[in-house]
């Protein structure tokens, strides 16, 4: 997953907390994504980005928000945490052919 | 709409061979497939473009249908290292908004 930096890797959070999750990518590519990943579900795109300051929703976008002030940095936020966001978040840029993904943030919230 | 994969799951001895299948309701300019290993993020494997060719590297090739909207993916004479969940992801022809829709997943589990 080299270029591609999630953290953090593993939270707990309580029902209402908030917490930022933070892609970095040490690349220049333009496109952005988060998605989740539940059992069975595959992986569900949250939000996106098409360029820096640019943000948009994509199928699951509901309880979440986001940020892309620099290019390299794509921020998802939870203001008030559920037990249903509950799953493992990935980040992804898009290269010249493919995606690639950073290691995962597994979110447990309780 | 996710695109829709088949198997759902399979089970093969090491040396033999696998299909796995991706459809689509809506029309593509790409499909992409990705293999995930547990407790890791999935790799990207292969890409086919609208027009373009079957792609493949080694024993994994793929070939897309853009009339049928549909992909297939080729594993010949699986190694124990294939073991993984396999996804598709598909892409509308809407330049400018690119985005991947994945499917499902399928479980491939290769046994000595």
């Amino acid at each position: 997953n080299a270029g591609v930096t999630q953290t953090p890797k593993f939270r707990v959070l309580k029902t209402g907390q908030s917490m930022t999750l933070l892609c970095a990518q040490d690349m220049n590519h333009e496109y952005m994504y988060w998605y989740r990943q539940d059992p069975g579900m595959g992986l569900r795109l949250i939000h996106y980005s098409v360029g820096e300051g640019t943000t948009a929703k994509g199928e699951v976008p509901d309880g979440y928000n986001v940020s892309r002030l620099k290019k390299q940095n794509f921020l998802l936020g939870l203001e008030s945490a559920a037990p249903s966001q509950t799953s493992v978040y990935f980040c992804a840029v898009k290269r010249n052919y493919g995606y690639t993904f950073g290691s995962g943030t597994r979110l447990t919230v309780v | 709409q996710q695109p829709v994969q088949s198997p759902q799951a399979v089970i093969l001895r090491e040396g033999e061979d696998a299909v796995i299948n991706c459809s689509s309701s809506k029309a593509l300019y790409s499909v992409h497939w990705y293999r995930q290993k547990h407790g890791e993020a999935p790799v990207f494997l292969m890409i086919l473009l609208k027009g373009g060719e079957q792609k493949g590297h080694e024993k994994i090739s793929a070939s897309f249908n853009e009339k049928k909207q549909q992909s297939s993916l080729y594993l010949t004479a699986s190694q124990l290292s294939y073991s993984g969940t396999y996804f598709c992801g598909t892409e509308p022809p809407n330049f400018g908004n690119e985005k991947l829709t994945f499917g499902t997943g399928t479980r491939l589990t290769i046994i000595p």
